[in-house]
């Protein structure tokens, strides 16, 4: 069973700079089966990237992903007011799939 | 519009049996996996199993393997998530996602494209 491991469980940042999400995963899994997602209070979570590198549909370029073997990261270029929330890593590769614990990114 | 529905908010005791659902709509529901997402209150995500409702292939977490049973009516393009007998502890939102396959320089890739608004079960005596 693979577990993932998201650090930091917090990251406080202003608008503007960077925020740098790291994923670890406890085995090596499939770069296709890679996903970070956003939560927002209240709110369904949403698909930011898959692959761990392919931006969804209409979500914007300040978001990337990058990573293999078992060292993925989310990378934000620059905040906006919007990007403050909680992501998370998943792996759906290998049976049973499985989120990361959540990084929240908060104003600081 | 490609959209996942799930059923209303419910209130149960312990002890009782619950079957919430999850309709698609706007594609094929048959072609893809959907899942379910458990989030307990002020916690994370955990991915509690999947189903392919064209032939009812079902995964589970160990976690929840015997605690819910996941099954899809493909001729109503329905998803369920049910429990025989609540415990308070299944207090949660429950969401379920449709995932989506994209072939990009020569293989797929995977992602949860599509979620449902989620169903929160409150179980309480």
């Amino acid at each position: 069973e693979i577990v993932l491991t998201q650090s930091p469980g917090t990251l406080s940042l202003s608008p503007g700079e960077r925020a740098t999400l790291s994923c670890r995963a406890s085995q090596s899994v499939s770069s296709r089966s890679l996903g970070w997602y956003q939560q927002k209070p209240g709110q369904a979570p949403r698909l930011l990237i898959y692959g761990a590198s392919n931006r969804a549909t209409g979500i914007p370029d300040r978001f990337s992903g990058s990573g293999s073997g078992t060292d993925f990261t989310l990378t934000i270029s620059r905040l906006e007011p919007e990007d403050f929330a909680v992501y998370y890593c998943q792996q759906s590769g290998s049976s049973p799939w499985a989120f990361g614990q959540g990084t929240k990114v908060e104003i600081k | 519009e490609v959209q996942l529905v799930q059923s209303g908010a419910e209130v149960k005791k312990p002890g009782e049996s619950l079957k919430i659902s999850c309709k698609g709509s706007g594609y094929s529901f048959t072609n893809y996996w959907i899942g379910w997402v458990r989030q307990m209150p002020g916690k994370g995500l955990e991915w509690m199993g999947i189903i392919y409702p064209g032939d009812s292939d079902t995964r589970y977490s160990p976690s929840f393997q015997g605690q819910v049973t996941i099954s899809a009516d493909k001729s109503i393009s329905t998803a369920y998530l049910q429990w025989s007998s609540l415990k308070a502890s299944d207090t949660a939102m429950y969401y379920c996602a449709r995932r989506s396959a994209w072939y990009i320089s020569g293989y797929y890739s995977y992602g949860m494209d599509v979620w449902g608004q989620g169903t929160t079960v409150t179980v309480s005596s």
